[in-house]
């Protein structure tokens, strides 16, 4: 059964900082990983997907890794700022059309 | 990217009654739907798998008859939570997963069911 841990669980930084998030899973038969963000009371905004066969993604101040068979992914933000304050996911779906295994999240604040 | 829209975004309702959630994909066809469940400081928690015209498939321990799932159209799957108890207040998403781009999963705004 998959199983998806994300470290650090909370996180707090000053304005400007570059910042890594860490995300592992236990089953590298993965079919993509993807990071969300989620802000209190709403719902999950895609930030970045990542194939399998791929091994980053860039948006922006954003950056993903993926390291299948190790088993680890990592999420990198560049100077980082308040707005980016959010609860940070990494899920996985064991194939295309799968539901995600989530893991616990990253609560990120960012202090101005 | 594509859009899901969940409705209502917040609900409020007595102990014993039913509430439905609405969620749609509005620039594709799903012809599966996922919904989840999240309590506070908690990660999301599959419930059950929505399939268009068939019957959902559930996870285990999760009431069949108490969550009521029907996805009658490629655009629209419905969750009614009967008989609601206070226990049942939670966040509820759901999630659809586009054909293309990589099976990339859209959620919907999520729905604050309180019970009281």
């Amino acid at each position: 059964k998959q199983e998806v841990t994300q470290i650090p669980a909370a996180l707090s930084v000053p304005e400007g900082e570059n910042l890594v998030l860490n995300c592992s899973f236990t089953d590298s038969a993965i079919y993509n990983l993807q990071w969300f963000r989620q802000d209190p009371g709403k719902g999950l905004t895609s930030l970045l997907l990542i194939q399998s066969s791929q091994r980053e993604q860039t948006s922006g101040r954003l950056n993903a890794s993926l390291d299948k068979s190790s088993g680890r992914s990592t999420l990198y933000i560049a100077a980082s700022q308040p707005g980016d304050s959010a609860t940070y996911l990494c899920a996985v779906p064991n194939s295309g059309n799968t539901p995600l295994v989530f893991g616990k999240g990253t609560r990120l604040s960012v202090i101005a | 990217g594509a859009v899901v829209s969940q409705h209502p975004s917040w609900v409020i309702c007595k102990s014993g009654t039913s509430v439905k959630i609405e969620c749609r994909s509005l620039d594709f066809q799903a012809t599966t739907m996922f919904w989840y469940r999240q309590f506070p400081k908690q990660s999301l928690m599959l419930m059950a798998t929505s399939n268009e015209g068939s019957k959902a498939t559930y996870e285990q321990g999760v009431e069949k008859d108490k969550f009521l799932i029907n996805h009658a159209s490629l655009t629209l799957s419905t969750l009614t939570v009967t008989s609601a108890h206070p226990e049942d207040s939670s966040f509820y998403i759901c999630s659809a997963t586009t054909g293309t781009g990589g099976g990339e999963a859209f959620f919907g705004q999520g729905t604050r069911l309180t019970v009281v």
